[in-house]
């Protein structure tokens, strides 16, 4: 069965304080792998989609990467309105549909 | 930046009735989706819609569960007689074409009593 596992499930920094999050995942055959954010009530807001091993991608203080096994989003120097939960979510190959972590949620304490 | 929209924000709706959730793609889109997220759970996936008929569904989109594009524009959800495990917020999604984004709409959360 396809798996996505995020860590961790809460992450509080201070402002400034860089950090990263995980998303781990066991998949048939991955087709690619999406970020999303997600603010409270809202829908989600895509970020990066990464298709193969060893790709990266940048936007303004995010980054992702990703191997194998797993993705990173690494975030350098957050602000407080970086404050959201992060989805991670895989697109199997063959299938329309996205599989999805449970979330990072982050916190950015000014 | 284009925005999927939906209708309505939010629905109260009492167990056994019929509800219909309503979405406006992004105009040149071709690929629609609806997934749906309980509270404190997972994004969970229902079904995939394209060329005017499902593409994919998941093992939650039974019998009482439908899609329609009833026009060029909306793309709508059907839950015949909603039960208490039915009460979630509903995004509806869409995108272009292949290897192309997918943009997921502001949700309508849906409330069964």
């Amino acid at each position: 069965e396809d798996q996505v596992t995020q860590s961790p499930e809460a992450l509080r920094l201070q402002e400034g304080e860089s950090s990263s999050l995980n998303c781990s995942y066991t998949v048939s055959g991955l087709r690619g792998l999406f970020w999303y954010r997600q603010d409270p009530g809202k829908g989600p807001e895509f970020l990066f989609t990464l298709y193969s091993a060893g790709e990266e991608k940048e936007k303004e203080r995010l980054k992702a990467t990703l191997t194998k096994k797993e993705s990173f989003l690494h975030i350098t120097a957050p602000k407080p309105e970086d404050s959201a939960t992060y989805l991670c979510a895989v697109q199997v190959q063959g299938a329309q549909k996205l599989v999805f972590g449970q979330g990072t949620r982050l916190t950015i304490n000014p | 930046e284009p925005e999927v929209t939906q209708t309505p924000s939010h629905q109260v709706t009492q167990m056994g009735q019929e509800v219909i959730l309503r979405c406006v793609p992004i105009s040149n889109h071709l690929y629609f989706y609806w997934y749906r997220q309980i509270l404190g759970q997972k994004v969970e996936f229902l079904v995939s819609f394209y060329n005017n008929e499902i593409s994919e569904k998941s093992e939650i989109f039974d019998d009482q569960f439908s899609v329609e594009r009833p026009d060029g524009s909306n793309f709508t959800l059907k839950i015949r007689s909603t039960k208490l495990e039915d009460s979630a917020m509903y995004f509806c999604a869409s995108r272009g074409g292949e290897g192309v984004k997918k943009y997921f709409g502001p949700g309508t959360r849906l409330t069964v009593t």
